[in-house]
């Protein structure tokens, strides 16, 4: 079991906004940063969000990340077909010695 | 433009040893930390290990250590993923991800198309 929990599906139709939450268990990850990746079907994953809630250049602003606790949370306005796909969130965890850990994933899908 | 290329990966009996390959050209190899991170088909990211710019310093997953060796050659802008006592859980595709800064370790900005490795007797 992942230590940043995600829904495991999330749907929306055209225009809509939905978010997809990262909850963590572990208090390793405290207040750590919380990045978010997209992964279209068939390939790699691309950055979305890093540091909760910057946008890398060439990231529509549809796309936003908030943090309140010991959750993070992705955002998308303006729901698109070419926006599904799985997100993934992802944290640094300070345990023993140190490691990056993923949430497992949410499928998206516009309907 | 920033190029990842894996390679090496194949099918190996339970046990077994395999070693990856992932060739950088298109920025400074030798400025930036790497990492691996693996995928089951159809399921969701693993993060494997993490290198350095310099080898200094090396970051596993606790499923790996002791099994699984990072290591650079700057020289041939190349990573490798020496990978023993393979085991069937081992099964996934690999990516090589290219490091943002080593203040932000899960940020990986470019990343390869990706080797399969298979356990499998």
């Amino acid at each position: 079991q992942s230590v940043l929990t995600q829904p495991p599906s999330a749907s929306g139709t055209p225009g809509q906004r939905v978010t997809i939450s990262c909850s963590r268990s572990s208090s390793n990850i405290g207040s750590n940063y919380v990045y978010w990746y997209q992964q279209l079907p068939g390939t790699a994953p691309k950055l979305l969000i890093y540091r909760n809630n910057q946008r890398p250049s060439g990231v529509p602003d549809r796309f936003s990340g908030s943090k309140s606790g010991t959750s993070a949370s992705l955002a998308i306005s303006g729901l698109r077909s070419e926006d599904e796909a799985d997100y993934y969130c992802a944290a640094w965890d300070d345990s023993l010695s140190g490691r990056v850990v993923f949430g497992g994933g949410t499928k998206l899908t516009v309907l | 433009q920033v190029q990842l290329v894996e390679s090496g990966g194949g099918v190996v009996q339970p046990g077994g040893s395999l070693r990856l390959s992932c060739a950088a050209s298109g920025f400074t190899f030798s400025s930036y930390g790497m990492h691996w991170v693996r995928q089951t088909p159809g399921k969701g990211l693993d993060w494997v290990a993490f290198i350095r710019y310099d080898g200094s310093n090396k970051y596993y997953a606790d499923s790996v250590k002791g099994r699984f060796s990072i290591s650079r050659d700057n020289s041939k802008n190349t990573l490798y993923l020496q990978m023993n006592s393979l085991r069937a859980e081992d099964t996934a595709v690999y990516y090589c991800a290219k490091g943002y800064s080593d203040y932000d370790l899960p940020y990986f900005d470019y990343w390869g198309q990706g080797t399969l490795v298979t356990v499998s007797s």
